[in-house]
């Protein structure tokens, strides 16, 4: 079974700062990764996902995001933040098809609010 | 192309009652899943339908209950509501190619009111 953890439920930022949030998951077997957006009384939009490959993802709406397997963790960041980007974001994970088990379960995180002031 | 469609938009309904909610998917994708997303216990799996058939199930009791179409499309059915039913109830779908999933493409969901 897999558990995530985002550690901030709430962070306010000011418009064109950057801002880190974090994530981080507990897995027995590989996982892949994913950062998905809510706004209001919408549903998930994925932001960035790691399969394999290079630790460093990048997605759409200028964020990105780093796997760190020894830290079991995947922080995203965006270098300048937007009014637009105000919004609920989401880590999840789910098993890698090599691990034997469904990769179709996402597990998700609490959830992050992100709050971008002028 | 067009993405989930999920109907109705908002439900309101009464305790003991049941209800469907409907999740169309994207084309060409054959595997949907369902997620509860309410305040106190975030976004918890409900099951997961591939060919018709349920693949995953999460921890949610009977009352919960699912099936998929020959066309993909799926609909879930809670019966004997309570009020801890309330939610946004999402669908999502995936490409299942050569058995492994990489993204999951969410709909706007349906919010279901129990009174």
């Amino acid at each position: 079974a897999q558990s995530v953890t985002q550690l901030d439920s709430q962070v306010p930022v000011f418009e064109e700062a950057p801002v880190e949030l974090r994530c981080n998951y507990s897995s027995s077997v590989s996982v892949y990764l994913f950062w998905y957006v809510q706004y209001p009384n919408q549903g998930l939009q994925l932001l960035l996902k790691y399969l394999s490959g290079s630790t460093l993802v990048k997605g759409i709406n200028g964020f990105e995001a780093e796997f760190n397997k020894s830290q079991t963790s995947f922080h995203l960041r965006k270098p300048s933040v937007h009014i637009s980007d105000t919004a609920e974001y989401f880590c999840a994970v789910s098993e890698s098809r090599y691990s034997g088990g469904s990769n179709y379960k996402l597990t998700f995180g609490k959830g992050t609010l992100l709050t971008v002031n002028p | 192309k067009a993405g989930v469609t999920q109907t109705p938009r908002y439900l309101i309904k009464t305790r003991g009652q049941q209800v469907t909610l409907s999740c169309s998917p994207i084309s060409g994708h054959r595997s949907v899943s369902w997620y509860q997303q309410t305040p106190g216990q975030g976004l918890q799996f409900l099951f997961e339908y591939f060919s018709e058939t349920q693949r995953n199930k999460g921890n949610f009791p009977g009352r919960f209950s699912g099936r998929q179409f020959s066309n993909s499309r799926s609909e879930m059915n809670v019966s004997t509501l309570e009020l801890g039913d309330s939610a946004l109830y999402l669908c999502a779908s995936s490409l299942d190619s050569q058995g492994m999933n990489t993204e999951a493409f969410f709909g706007q969901g349906t919010r279901l009111t129990v009174v």
